[in-house]
Protein backbone atom coordinates (compact mmCIF):
# COMPACT_ATOMS: atom_id res chain seq x y z
CA UNK A 1 0.00 0.00 0.00
CA UNK A 2 1.22 3.68 -0.65
CA UNK A 3 1.56 5.63 2.41
CA UNK A 4 2.45 8.69 1.41
CA UNK A 5 0.68 11.57 -1.01
CA UNK A 6 2.38 14.55 -2.88
CA UNK A 7 0.80 17.22 -3.95
CA UNK A 8 0.59 18.35 -6.54
CA UNK A 9 0.92 15.67 -8.98
CA UNK A 10 2.45 17.34 -11.42
CA UNK A 11 4.44 20.73 -11.46
CA UNK A 12 5.49 23.17 -14.50
CA UNK A 13 7.49 26.13 -13.76
CA UNK A 14 10.47 28.09 -15.73
CA UNK A 15 14.13 28.06 -14.63
CA UNK A 16 15.14 29.95 -11.60
CA UNK A 17 11.40 29.63 -9.79
CA UNK A 18 11.10 27.85 -6.62
CA UNK A 19 9.40 24.45 -6.13
CA UNK A 20 7.70 23.19 -3.68
CA UNK A 21 6.10 19.95 -3.31
CA UNK A 22 4.34 18.21 -0.20
CA UNK A 23 3.67 14.96 0.84
CA UNK A 24 0.92 13.63 3.51
CA UNK A 25 1.70 10.18 5.55
CA UNK A 26 -0.72 8.32 7.85
CA UNK A 27 0.94 6.52 9.77
CA UNK A 28 3.80 7.28 13.02
CA UNK A 29 7.88 6.99 11.50
CA UNK A 30 11.08 7.71 12.68
CA UNK A 31 12.25 9.30 9.19
CA UNK A 32 11.10 10.68 5.80
CA UNK A 33 13.31 10.84 2.93
CA UNK A 34 12.84 12.58 -0.65
CA UNK A 35 14.22 10.53 -3.88
CA UNK A 36 14.26 11.75 -7.40
CA UNK A 37 13.84 9.95 -10.14
CA UNK A 38 14.72 10.80 -13.91
CA UNK A 39 12.79 8.98 -16.58
CA UNK A 40 13.46 5.33 -16.88
CA UNK A 41 16.19 5.59 -14.04
CA UNK A 42 16.44 4.11 -10.53
CA UNK A 43 15.81 6.58 -7.20
CA UNK A 44 18.12 9.02 -6.27
CA UNK A 45 18.06 10.01 -2.34
CA UNK A 46 18.59 13.31 -1.63
CA UNK A 47 17.96 13.80 2.24
CA UNK A 48 16.35 12.49 5.21
CA UNK A 49 14.37 14.31 8.63
CA UNK A 50 14.13 12.54 11.69
CA UNK A 51 10.62 12.73 13.07
CA UNK A 52 12.69 14.64 15.79
CA UNK A 53 13.93 17.44 13.37
CA UNK A 54 11.41 20.51 11.80
CA UNK A 55 13.59 21.35 9.11
CA UNK A 56 16.64 20.40 6.74
CA UNK A 57 18.96 21.89 3.94
CA UNK A 58 20.85 20.70 1.56
CA UNK A 59 21.82 22.76 -1.00
CA UNK A 60 19.24 24.30 -2.71
CA UNK A 61 16.67 21.66 -0.98
CA UNK A 62 14.80 22.83 1.87
CA UNK A 63 12.57 19.71 3.53
CA UNK A 64 10.55 20.18 6.41
CA UNK A 65 8.08 17.94 8.85
CA UNK A 66 5.36 18.44 11.11
CA UNK A 67 4.67 15.30 12.63
CA UNK A 68 1.26 16.44 14.52
CA UNK A 69 0.23 17.13 10.56
CA UNK A 70 1.68 14.12 9.25
CA UNK A 71 3.22 16.16 6.44
CA UNK A 72 6.38 17.23 4.80
CA UNK A 73 7.76 19.80 2.26
CA UNK A 74 10.61 19.88 -0.10
CA UNK A 75 11.10 23.40 -1.38
CA UNK A 76 13.98 23.29 -4.73
CA UNK A 77 14.92 27.04 -4.79
CA UNK A 78 16.44 28.55 -8.19
CA UNK A 79 15.14 25.49 -9.81
CA UNK A 80 17.70 24.30 -13.10
CA UNK A 81 16.26 22.31 -16.24
CA UNK A 82 17.95 19.38 -15.21
CA UNK A 83 15.44 19.10 -12.10
CA UNK A 84 13.25 18.33 -14.39
CA UNK A 85 11.95 14.51 -12.68
CA UNK A 86 9.59 12.84 -10.15
CA UNK A 87 9.98 13.42 -6.73
CA UNK A 88 8.88 11.14 -3.87
CA UNK A 89 8.43 10.68 -0.39
CA UNK A 90 9.38 7.41 1.51
CA UNK A 91 8.35 6.69 4.93
CA UNK A 92 9.61 3.96 7.41
CA UNK A 93 5.95 3.39 8.89
CA UNK A 94 8.65 2.63 12.01
CA UNK A 95 10.12 -0.20 10.45
CA UNK A 96 13.58 0.06 10.07
CA UNK A 97 14.18 -1.35 6.77
CA UNK A 98 10.99 -0.98 4.28
CA UNK A 99 10.36 1.64 2.58
CA UNK A 100 6.97 3.07 1.34
CA UNK A 101 6.48 5.82 -1.23
CA UNK A 102 3.86 8.21 -2.73
CA UNK A 103 2.74 8.31 -6.06
CA UNK A 104 5.12 10.97 -6.88
CA UNK A 105 4.97 14.65 -8.38
CA UNK A 106 6.51 15.10 -11.76
CA UNK A 107 8.41 18.89 -11.86
CA UNK A 108 9.11 19.86 -15.35
CA UNK A 109 11.53 23.18 -15.23
CA UNK A 110 11.16 24.66 -18.45
CA UNK A 111 14.31 26.28 -19.61
CA UNK B 1 32.41 3.26 -4.86
CA UNK B 2 30.15 1.69 -8.05
CA UNK B 3 26.53 1.82 -7.28
CA UNK B 4 23.98 -0.72 -7.57
CA UNK B 5 23.80 -2.90 -10.37
CA UNK B 6 20.94 -4.23 -12.34
CA UNK B 7 20.59 -6.29 -15.31
CA UNK B 8 19.50 -6.77 -17.78
CA UNK B 9 18.07 -3.19 -17.66
CA UNK B 10 15.14 -3.96 -20.19
CA UNK B 11 13.45 -8.22 -20.64
CA UNK B 12 10.46 -8.65 -23.14
CA UNK B 13 9.22 -11.73 -22.85
CA UNK B 14 6.14 -13.69 -23.85
CA UNK B 15 3.26 -14.36 -21.18
CA UNK B 16 3.94 -17.55 -19.18
CA UNK B 17 8.31 -17.72 -19.93
CA UNK B 18 10.24 -17.43 -16.97
CA UNK B 19 12.30 -14.28 -16.53
CA UNK B 20 15.39 -13.83 -13.94
CA UNK B 21 17.21 -10.56 -12.90
CA UNK B 22 20.10 -10.00 -11.24
CA UNK B 23 21.04 -7.56 -8.47
CA UNK B 24 24.78 -6.74 -7.55
CA UNK B 25 24.57 -4.35 -4.57
CA UNK B 26 27.22 -1.67 -3.46
CA UNK B 27 30.11 -3.99 -1.80
CA UNK B 28 29.91 -3.06 1.75
CA UNK B 29 25.89 -3.17 1.96
CA UNK B 30 24.65 -5.96 3.97
CA UNK B 31 21.02 -5.42 3.11
CA UNK B 32 19.59 -5.46 -0.01
CA UNK B 33 16.01 -4.91 -0.83
CA UNK B 34 13.81 -5.62 -4.01
CA UNK B 35 10.80 -3.37 -5.09
CA UNK B 36 8.32 -2.72 -7.91
CA UNK B 37 7.16 0.31 -9.55
CA UNK B 38 4.44 0.37 -12.40
CA UNK B 39 3.60 3.86 -14.76
CA UNK B 40 2.74 6.46 -12.88
CA UNK B 41 3.14 5.21 -9.21
CA UNK B 42 5.90 4.86 -6.51
CA UNK B 43 7.99 1.87 -5.94
CA UNK B 44 6.53 -0.58 -3.90
CA UNK B 45 8.20 -3.12 -1.55
CA UNK B 46 8.45 -6.64 -2.02
CA UNK B 47 10.95 -8.45 -0.28
CA UNK B 48 14.09 -7.69 1.39
CA UNK B 49 17.53 -9.77 2.88
CA UNK B 50 19.72 -8.72 5.75
CA UNK B 51 23.17 -10.69 4.27
CA UNK B 52 21.76 -14.37 3.01
CA UNK B 53 18.53 -14.52 5.03
CA UNK B 54 15.11 -13.26 3.35
CA UNK B 55 13.49 -11.37 6.43
CA UNK B 56 10.73 -10.18 5.18
CA UNK B 57 8.21 -10.70 2.16
CA UNK B 58 4.93 -8.27 0.79
CA UNK B 59 1.98 -10.26 0.01
CA UNK B 60 3.03 -8.60 -3.23
CA UNK B 61 5.53 -11.48 -3.44
CA UNK B 62 3.39 -14.05 -5.04
CA UNK B 63 4.21 -18.08 -5.19
CA UNK B 64 5.08 -17.48 -8.77
CA UNK B 65 8.28 -15.00 -6.86
CA UNK B 66 11.37 -15.89 -5.33
CA UNK B 67 14.48 -14.35 -4.46
CA UNK B 68 17.03 -16.05 -3.56
CA UNK B 69 20.38 -13.88 -2.02
CA UNK B 70 23.43 -16.61 -2.00
CA UNK B 71 26.45 -15.93 0.64
CA UNK B 72 25.01 -12.09 0.96
CA UNK B 73 26.53 -11.07 -1.62
CA UNK B 74 24.33 -10.40 -5.73
CA UNK B 75 20.91 -11.34 -5.60
CA UNK B 76 17.88 -12.64 -8.24
CA UNK B 77 14.92 -12.42 -8.79
CA UNK B 78 13.15 -14.76 -10.40
CA UNK B 79 9.22 -14.64 -11.83
CA UNK B 80 7.64 -17.82 -13.21
CA UNK B 81 4.99 -18.67 -15.53
CA UNK B 82 4.73 -14.23 -16.21
CA UNK B 83 1.42 -12.47 -16.42
CA UNK B 84 0.51 -9.31 -17.56
CA UNK B 85 0.20 -7.64 -15.00
CA UNK B 86 3.97 -8.16 -13.87
CA UNK B 87 5.11 -5.65 -16.22
CA UNK B 88 6.51 -3.23 -14.06
CA UNK B 89 10.10 -2.05 -13.06
CA UNK B 90 11.52 -4.06 -10.93
CA UNK B 91 14.21 -1.74 -8.49
CA UNK B 92 16.96 -3.46 -6.19
CA UNK B 93 18.51 -0.76 -3.79
CA UNK B 94 21.26 -1.75 -0.83
CA UNK B 95 22.06 -0.17 2.35
CA UNK B 96 24.46 -0.37 5.26
CA UNK B 97 22.52 -1.64 7.94
CA UNK B 98 19.29 0.90 8.04
CA UNK B 99 21.02 3.52 6.82
CA UNK B 100 19.71 5.44 3.54
CA UNK B 101 18.93 2.99 0.17
CA UNK B 102 20.47 3.59 -2.18
CA UNK B 103 18.68 2.10 -5.78
CA UNK B 104 19.92 0.95 -9.29
CA UNK B 105 18.48 1.94 -12.87
CA UNK B 106 16.01 -0.98 -12.80
CA UNK B 107 15.18 -3.80 -15.14
CA UNK B 108 11.99 -2.81 -17.03
CA UNK B 109 9.90 -5.89 -17.74
CA UNK B 110 7.15 -6.30 -20.66
CA UNK B 111 5.04 -9.30 -21.25
CA UNK B 112 3.89 -9.95 -24.49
Amino acid sequence: SQQGEEDPQALSIQEGENATMNCSYKTSINNLQWYRQNSGRGLVHLILIRSNEREKHSGRLRVTLDTSKKSSSLLITASRAADTASYFCATDEGSNYKLTFGKGTLLTVNP
Amino acid sequence: DTGVSQDPRHKITKRGQNVTFRCDPISEHNRLYWYRQTLGQGPEFLTYFQNEAQLEKSRLLSDRFSAERPKGSFSTLEIQRTEQGDSAMYLCASSLGAGVQHFGDGTRLSIL
